[in-house]
């Protein structure tokens, strides 16, 4: 099956700079990544999504990019601000009916001012 | 769309009782999941369905839990003996089939068994 890993567990930026969050996935039929946001004791919320035959798709602030060749993805935020401090989850899905995601275990970023 | 409803939002229990967590997918849906999130094992997935039809329910831990979906706007999440390691964040998401499938999750249920 899929397995889901995200480097860093943790990561503090200060305010302005830019925060880089790496996923690597195991299986090479994975077709779309969905990156998503938890800010404290709420509900995980998409932010942004790639699909396989994209290499890169941009947001305003936040960047995704992805290389299928190497089965590794990133979530990249610039003028990171105080309100972007959050955990972010990555995850890899087989687009079909039904397919259910696996997610990676998150990581906490914290925005200094 | 009032988005995915969950109740209760808070449960506090006693171990050895029964819970039953209750979830209503987004109006359309017809892909239902329940995740439970603790700080060590972080969101996992224990169980969806589609068409109101169990597809996996590898995640689901033992036998003490068990999941249902009557029909397409109602699913439970029944936890019978309960036990304090099942105290957690349990959320439940739902997904329309046939588009790039985002989850949309509701607001969960923090459970804590004493």
């Amino acid at each position: 099956g899929e397995n889901v890993e995200q480097h860093p567990s943790t990561l503090s930026v200060q305010e302005g700079d830019s925060a880089v969050i790496k996923c690597t996935y195991s299986d090479s039929a994975s077709n779309y990544f969905p990156w998503y946001k938890q800010e404290l004791g709420k509900r995980p919320q998409l932010i942004i999504d790639i699909r396989s035959n994209v290499g890169e798709k941009k947001d305003q602030r936040i960047a995704v990019t992805l290389n299928k060749t190497a089965k590794h993805f990133s979530l990249h935020i610039t003028e990171t601000q105080p309100e972007d401090s959050a955990v972010y989850f990555c995850a890899a899905s087989i687009r079909a009916a039904g397919q259910n995601f696996v997610f990676g275990p998150g990581t906490r970023l914290s925005v200094l001012p | 769309d009032a988005g995915v409803i969950q109740s209760p939002r808070h449960e506090v229990t006693e171990m050895g009782q029964e819970v039953t967590l209750r979830c209503k997918p987004i109006s359309g849906h017809n892909s239902l999941f329940w995740y439970r999130q603790t700080m060590m094992r972080g969101l996992e997935l224990l169980i969806y369905f589609n068409n109101n039809v169990p597809i996996d329910d590898s995640g689901m831990p033992e036998d003490r839990f068990s999941a249902k979906m009557p029909n397409a706007s109602f699913s439970t999440l029944k936890i019978q003996p309960s036990e304090p390691r099942d105290s957690a964040v349990y959320f439940c998401a739902s997904s329309q089939q046939g588009r790039y499938n985002e989850q949309f999750f509701g607001p969960g249920t923090r459970l804590t068994v004493l």
